[in-house]
């Protein structure tokens, strides 16, 4: 249903461009979302945006270096990455999930990894 | 921010046992509190939303409990495929918010 792309690896200060195609569910109906798993580690909510793009939050970790976007005409999803550092480095997930109103099914695509290492 | 405590870290556990396990919030959680397992290289799968209610296609040996700021995911009998991680979340207050897991072993 979800599958992220542009993952890769960058130098630190760089930037790079995540995005996420949806289909077979009604992407615009959906709250989206970037979610970050950090090497052996757990799972760290990173951006969401609502359905109809209006309401936008981050995470204080990439406030003012990230920025979250949507086409629902086009079912895809971005995430702009800038000034990266290596803490930034993990496997980014795309997920389409409520916090008001909680759906019985959530959407997640299986991610893409992002190094950030000279 | 709502931190959120799982324990134990590592569960280790025969199929067919019952396993419980714990999530405590630093404040209570106002709104969704969900249960995820995770499986190496796959993507989070939502088990149960709203601290109690299963996700679609969930089976019933999964079941959640609890409000405020202490939940609990059962697995009433474990299946060789429920071994993996587990992560609370909470969906009531900016940031959202992840327990840091509790892995679920074999004994």
């Amino acid at each position: 249903h979800l599958v992220e792309s542009g993952g890769g690896l960058v130098k630190p200060g760089g930037s790079l461009t995540l995005s996420c195609a949806g289909s077979g569910f009604t992407f615009s109906s959906y709250s989206m979302n970037w979610v970050r798993q950090a090497p052996g580690k757990g799972l760290e909510w990173v951006s969401s945006i609502s359905g109809d793009g209006i309401y936008i939050i981050y995470s204080d970790s990439v406030k003012g270096r990230f920025s979250i976007s949507r086409d629902n005409a086009k079912n895809s999803l971005d995430l702009q990455m800038n000034s990266l550092r290596a803490e930034d480095t993990a496997v980014y997930y795309c997920a389409g999930f409520e916090t008001i109103s909680v759906r019985p099914v959530d959407y997640w695509g299986p991610g893409t990894l992002v190094t950030v290492s000279s | 921010e709502i931190v959120l405590t799982q324990s134990p870290a590592t569960l280790s556990m025969s199929p067919g046992e019952r396993a419980t396990l714990s999530c405590r919030a630093s404040q209570s959680v106002s709104g969704s509190l969900v249960w995820y397992q995770q499986k190496p290289g796959q993507a989070p799968r939502l088990l149960i939303y709203d601290a109690s209610n299963r996700a679609t296609g969930i089976p019933a040996r999964f079941s959640g409990s609890g409000s405020g700021t202490d939940f609990t995911l059962t697995i009433s009998s474990l299946e060789p495929g429920d071994f993996a991680v587990y992560y609370c979340q909470q969906r009531g207050n900016w940031p959202l918010t992840f327990g840091g897991g509790t892995k679920v072993e074999i004994k």
